[in-house]
Order: C-alpha cells, then structure tokens, then sequence
C-alpha cells in the first residue's frame, strides 16, 4: 500500500537558515511525487513535482528512489515562506491509479 | 490551470442531519476527488468522481454515509449525511486539469456537527 510519511509535524528556523522538510514514500511502483504548500487562509496549491525537476519560490526537491524520499530545501529561509507543507504521492498503477495521497503536513515557521 | 469553488464555504449542523457540498470547476474534467482535513490531521481521499459512473470510493468510506453526485463534467456534490461530530472536518474537492495534469484544490467547506 502507498504511505507518505513527514517526520516532522512542526519545523522552525531563522531567516536567512536553511531548511529541510522530508519526506519518505513507500509505494511499490513508479510514483509521481509533489509538494503542496498551505499559507495562512489559502486554498492548498501545488508548489513543485519531481518530473519537472525546476526551483520554485527558491525550493527544490530531488527524488531519490533508493532511499524512497523526496526531501524539500531551500538555502535560505525567508519569513512568507512560513506555511503548511504537504508532500504527496500519485500512484501510476492498479486501482489506486491517479489518486493523490499526502503525508500528513509539516508546519513551517520563518522566524524575523 | 483551473479554479474551483466550494459552496457552503462553512457551516454548523446539528447531530443526525445530512449537508451536501457543492462544487463548480471553470473547465470541464474528467475526474473529480473529494478529500476530509479533520483538525491536526492531512487529507484523506474520500471517493474518486467520474462522470457518468459511480464514485469509487477510498477504504473506509461507504455511500450511504457520503453519496457523491456527478451530473457533468464541472460539477460534483458531497452529501455528509447522518452526521456526528466525528465528522466535523474540512471537506476539500479537487480535480485534475490542465497540460500538465496538475491537482487543483478548492478553497474548502468548514464543517461542525453539534
């Protein structure tokens, strides 16, 4: 079966700090994986996929598919990057084909 | 891209009483999925929503409790029905559109059962 797992529930840092917000996937096929982010009062929206392989808003995330994650970085921390992270995962197969599963958010603030 | 809409955008009912949640996506799309946000927890698929089929529904969920409807291709309605406060929760719909088949969400129904 298909999980995504986010270890961490609450993640802060200063401005101008790296962050790191993980992500670890368990599906036994070829997954599509996203980040979705949440800022205060705004409808969920797609921030980046591992197919495009392209830097949003200074946010990269690789697929590793030894280790089955899908990490999310950016260099430096700026305070509207504070929000709600969701990683999620598209099954490519079976039943379950097309439906988008998330991992259960990592809160991130950006502290001044 | 596609914008999607939610109707009601929040609401509180009483105990043993059904809510149906509406929502209008600006393009027409094949599948549409609805999700439950309970507080302090992620989404989870509730059903997925074909046009001119029977939603299929995530492990858990079952259609007398969450009957969906499906008239065409940019609108779908969630029924919450016989609710307890156990389902008070945000119910979020979404749909897949777009080049590049992304998932677009809509802005959320806030519901509380009393």
């Amino acid at each position: 079966a298909q999980r995504v797992t986010q270890p961490e529930k609450l993640l802060s840092v200063f401005k101008g700090a790296p962050v790191e917000l993980k992500c670890n996937y368990s599906y036994s096929g070829s997954p599509e994986l996203f980040w979705y982010v949440q800022y205060s009062r705004q409808r969920l929206q797609l921030l980046l996929r591992h197919i495009s392989r392209e830097s949003i808003k200074g946010f990269t995330a690789d697929l590793n598919k030894g280790e089955t994650s899908f990490h999310l970085k950016k260099p430096f921390a700026q305070e509207e990057d504070s929000a709600m992270y969701y990683c999620a995962l598209r099954a490519d197969r079976g039943s379950t084909l097309g439906r988008l599963y998330f991992g259960r958010g990592t809160q991130l603030t950006v502290w001044p | 891209s596609a914008v999607i809409s939610q109707k009601p955008s929040r609401d509180i009912c009483q105990r043993g009483t059904s809510l149906t949640i509406q929502c209008q996506v600006d393009s027409q799309v094949t599948m549409m999925f609805w999700y439950r946000q309970q507080p302090g927890q992620s989404l989870t698929l509730i059903a997925t929503a074909n046009q001119g089929s029977e939603a299929t529904y995530e492990s858990g969920f079952v259609i007398d409790k969450f009957p969906i409807s499906r008239p065409n291709l940019t609108f779908s309605t969630l029924t919450v029905s016989n609710m307890s406060p156990e389902d008070s929760s945000i119910y979020l719909c979404s749909s897949r559109a777009g080049s590049t088949d992304t998932q677009y969400f809509g802005p959320g129904t806030r519901l509380t059962v009393l």
